[in-house]
């Protein structure tokens, strides 16, 4: 079972507009979440993070917004850039017990096209 | 952040055989994780490696099949045991304060067993 899910597998956007990356997650014990990007042939790199006691949370280009009723979360990049063009996934973990290790989603890969 | 390296980046090997993934990181880290990523999958968490003592295995994991050393707080190796064509994937290490605090990923070791 999925606890953490990135139903789109791709996406693909203009340069200079905006990318939204979904992710939705089931376990109502989560209650930090984080962005990271993956380039081939390299690890995921950490992007930013939120915790549910903050409905958003901005870093430059990058913004993550949190909808706890809805379990759900978003990664907002704007402008897009051609390098911006990775998979990035969706994290969350708990902070108890068997909750605290990071659960990943699938990933969405993100293409952004001059 | 932490700088972490991981050998080999790749290798091809014989089903019934084992491989040794090293990882080194420029720094003293409190928690070192392994993670694995199946084609199409997402990552998931191997094991804890613990600094002296044993490392903590996730569910579906044992240590006969993926032995773990921490000799110190900068180092740890993950051994592949008697492989089978399903342990194709990349193995990765990552290190962090803790479970819930952001982790920093090595390269990733692609591993294919024929």
């Amino acid at each position: 079972d999925q606890q953490v899910k990135q139903n789109s597998p791709s996406l693909s956007v203009q340069e200079g507009r905006i990318s939204i990356l979904n992710c939705d997650y089931t376990n109502s014990m989560f209650d930090y979440f984080l962005w990271y990007k993956k380039y081939p042939a390299e690890g995921p790199t950490f992007l930013i993070s939120i915790s549910s006691i903050k409905d958003k949370n901005e870093d430059g280009r990058f913004t993550v917004f949190l909808n706890k009723s809805a379990k759900h979360l978003s990664l907002h990049i704007v402008p897009s850039q051609p390098g911006d063009s990775a998979v990035y996934f969706c994290a969350a973990s708990g902070n108890a017990g068997n909750n605290r290790k990071l659960i990943w989603g699938l990933g969405t890969s993100l293409a952004v096209n001059p | 952040s932490a700088v972490i390296s991981q050998k080999p980046s790749r290798d091809i090997c014989q089903r019934g055989t084992s491989l040794t993934i090293q990882c080194q990181v420029d720094s003293q880290v409190t928690m070192m994780f392994w993670y694995r990523q199946q084609p199409g999958q997402s990552l998931t968490l191997i094991a804890t490696a613990n600094q002296g003592s044993e490392a903590t295995y996730e569910s579906g994991f044992v240590i006969d099949k993926f032995p773990i050393s921490r000799p110190n707080l900068t180092f740890s190796t993950l051994t592949v045991s008697n492989m089978s064509p399903e342990d194709s994937s990349i193995y990765l290490c990552s290190v962090g304060p803790d479970y819930q605090e952001t982790q920093y990923f090595g390269p990733g070791t692609r591993l294919l067993v024929l």
